[in-house]
């Protein structure tokens, strides 16, 4: 089945600076990917995503980039604030029975410094 | 408008006890997801309804573990003789489409459960 890494698992930049974190996955039958944000105490929040027809999309100061030859995916965030401080996901998806599975990666904690 | 919430927000149970978690999705989200987190991990798949419908259950770690979405609306995850192997923060997510192949899934703010 489909296997997705996240790298890194901690990340410490100081406000303005910008951050990356890397995702790879196994299925090549994976077409969407997805960006989430959780803070403490609630629930994963949907911030960009990147469908593979697409190799890059941008909003605001966040970025994702997508190659497909070597199934990998980036985040890239740009100008980071101290509320950019969140614990990130990458994901993707497996379309099963009409609908998408999403397969997570293990997270990053982003911590911006101000 | 009104999000995904669940219920309880905390849950402790002694181990051999049953429990029930409660997902109210966004009204009119035909599709609702049921997802494990463990400390630590990200979110895994438990199971996928669209509308009564349950028709993924393939993330179900063990057959203690229940869920059902009888009207289509309201969603309990329902585990029983509940295992120190449970704990983790169970997380509800609903979406529009029935069929959501690039939709958003809305995620609630999750139940953490404790077997002690």
């Amino acid at each position: 089945g489909e296997n997705v890494e996240q790298h890194p698992s901690t990340l410490s930049v100081q406000e303005g600076d910008s951050a990356v974190i890397k995702c790879t996955y196994s299925d090549s039958a994976s077409n969407y990917f997805p960006w989430y944000k959780q803070e403490l105490g609630k629930g994963p929040q949907l911030i960009i995503d990147i469908r593979s027809n697409v190799g890059e999309k941008k909003d605001q100061r966040i970025a994702v980039t997508l190659n497909k030859t070597a199934k990998h995916f980036s985040l890239h965030i740009t100008e980071t604030q101290p509320e950019d401080s969140a614990v990130y996901f990458c994901a993707a998806s497996i379309i099963s029975g009409g609908y998408n599975k999403l397969i997570f990666g293990a997270g990053t904690r982003l911590a911006v410094h101000p | 408008g009104a999000g995904v919430s669940q219920s309880p927000r905390y849950k402790v149970a002694k181990r051999g006890q049953d429990v029930a978690l409660r997902c109210d999705p966004i009204s009119g989200h035909v599709s609702l997801f049921w997802y494990q987190q463990a400390l630590g991990q990200g979110p895994e798949f438990l199971t996928y309804f669209q509308n009564e419908a349950q028709l993924d259950k393939s993330g179900l770690p063990s057959d203690r573990f229940f869920a059902e979405r009888p009207e289509g609306s309201v969603s309990t995850l329902k585990i029983q003789r509940t295992q120190q192997e449970d704990s983790a923060v169970y997380l509800c997510a609903s979406s529009l489409e029935d069929r959501p192949l690039y939709n958003e899934q809305f995620f609630g703010p999750g139940t953490r459960l404790t077997v002690l």
